[in-house]
């Protein structure tokens, strides 16, 4: 039983575009995650949602906007793909006060 | 400012060697510490955790040091095997929910 998952599991896509990445979660957790890693493995903070609010926000260009139409789902919408929006992209969540966040197998973005 | 840095990029051992991977981080005010695995083509993956009240933790052939001292974080693995081999990130909780990561650490085992 997958726990948290992510499609596309790779997306190519041209400069200029828009796609969007889908999250799952059957854990029955009210916090979602996204997750950038570049290149250099390097993992950073998008995003959080807690019971469909959005409360982390991180410095994130407005081309990202992510959506949560129930708590089990988190979704993320690239407008106007750039090339330096080639990453992997990790959905990720967890549980009220439980500090422990489940990630996803990641989406690996390729921006041509 | 917020960083969670590592001393060593690329850790390699024999298997059988027991083997530590090192994070520094900079938030004194951190009262949580999660060390996570990251095999190839895959999410990462909890093994331990610790809070800042606690000095040690052990799970199964892991274990987690905290000194708050010198901010300073190591995930120890015993007997490390072959499919311990991935970049190993910690990563400390600033503020509600949020985890901040380290820049990982590439542990290679040889059988």
């Amino acid at each position: 039983d997958t726990a948290v998952s992510q499609t596309p599991k790779y997306l190519v896509t041209q400069m200029g575009n828009d796609k969007s990445i889908k999250c799952e979660q059957n854990l029955g957790h009210d916090t979602m995650y996204w997750y950038k890693q570049d290149s250099k493995k390097f993992l950073k903070i998008m995003f959080s949602y807690n019971n469909k609010e959005l409360i982390i926000n991180e410095t994130v260009p407005n081309r990202f906007s992510p959506k949560s139409p129930d708590k089990a789902h988190l979704n993320l919408h690239i407008n106007s793909l750039e090339l330096g929006d080639s990453a992997v992209y990790f959905c990720a969540s967890s549980q009220g006060q439980r500090d422990e966040q489940y990630f996803g197998p990641g989406t690996r973005l390729t921006v041509t | 400012g917020e960083s969670v840095g590592l001393h060593l990029p690329t850790l390699s051992v024999q298997e059988g060697d027991n083997s530590i991977i090192n994070c520094a981080y900079s938030n004194s005010a951190s009262d949580y510490f999660i060390w996570y695995k990251q095999e190839s083509g895959k999410g990462p993956q909890f093994i331990i955790d610790i809070r800042s009240n606690m000095d040690k933790r052990q799970g199964q052939r892991v274990t987690v040091l905290l000194n708050k001292t010198v901010k300073h974080l190591s995930l120890q693995i015993a007997a490390t095997q072959p499919g311990d081999s991935a970049v190993y990130f910690c990563a400390e909780k600033i503020g509600f929910q949020k985890l901040v990561f380290g820049t990982g650490t590439r542990l290679l085992v040889s059988p």
